[in-house]
């Protein structure tokens, strides 16, 4: 079973809107984080945003915001405001002991800002 | 600075000709891992090490070793490279989790290696 599922391969956003982007994620073990990660045209890895299974709150950090549903196992990544260098590929990934605290990687969904 | 370095970047060789990709960080981490992305498959894991001389496959091992001889280092060997292997390669670091809360160590990745095997 796949751990991590992002749906969406590609995404298009107006500069200035919010967009979501989704990630579900598979898991039996109660201690887990998740991790956004972003990724420029330039290719390096840039970590965004963590959401720990036993947090309260659901994460933010700018303009970045975790839409953190636990009983459906989702955590999608919410960018209020879009800018045009948020044009990227986006990763959700997974750490949890069961597997060995391997960070897992879902497929990434390639964000496209629009002037 | 924190950092993990990576060489090369980029990387062209030929089909069965041994190569070897170093990884150092300088954040004093148990954790190191190895990557491989390719278009549409996200990043899929090689190796990993939970400390030295402490080693495990990923989800993609086949045609590749690895070696922890010292806490910093991570080099991802290709004994006998084939055009299949290319892709961009990642090497990423963290702090092994003891604690649930200390899951929130993210990972620090190198900038990539882009081999290209012919």
């Amino acid at each position: 079973a796949q751990k991590i599922t992002q749906t969406q391969p590609g995404m298009f956003v107006q500069e200035k809107e919010a967009v979501t982007l989704d990630c579900t994620y598979d898991t039996s073990d109660p201690s887990y984080g998740l991790f956004w990660y972003k990724q420029p045209s330039s290719g390096e890895m840039i970590f965004l945003i963590y959401q720990g299974s036993y947090d309260q709150q659901n994460a933010t950090e700018g303009r970045y915001s975790l839409n953190f549903q636990k009983a459906r196992k989702s955590a999608n990544l919410v960018i209020s405001a879009s800018q045009l260098g948020d044009s990227a590929m986006y990763f959700c990934a997974m750490r949890d002991d069961n597997y060995g605290q391997n960070f897992v990687f879902g497929p990434g969904t390639r964000l496209s800002v629009l002037p | 600075e924190a950092q993990v370095t990576q060489n090369p970047r980029y990387l062209i060789t030929v089909t069965g000709k041994k190569l070897t990709v170093t990884c150092s960080q300088n954040m004093n981490h148990e954790y190191m891992s190895w990557y491989r992305q390719d278009p549409g498959l996200g990043l899929r894991q090689i190796y990993y090490s939970m400390n030295v001389e402490v080693t495990d496959k990923g989800d993609v091992p086949e045609g590749y070793k690895v070696s922890r001889k010292e806490k910093r280092n991570f080099p991802l060997i290709l004994e006998s490279p084939s055009p299949n292997q290319t892709s961009l390669y990642f090497c990423a670091s963290s702090l092994e989790a003891t604690v649930p809360w200390e899951m929130s160590d993210t990972q620090y990745f190198g900038p990539g290696t882009r081999l290209t095997v012919l």
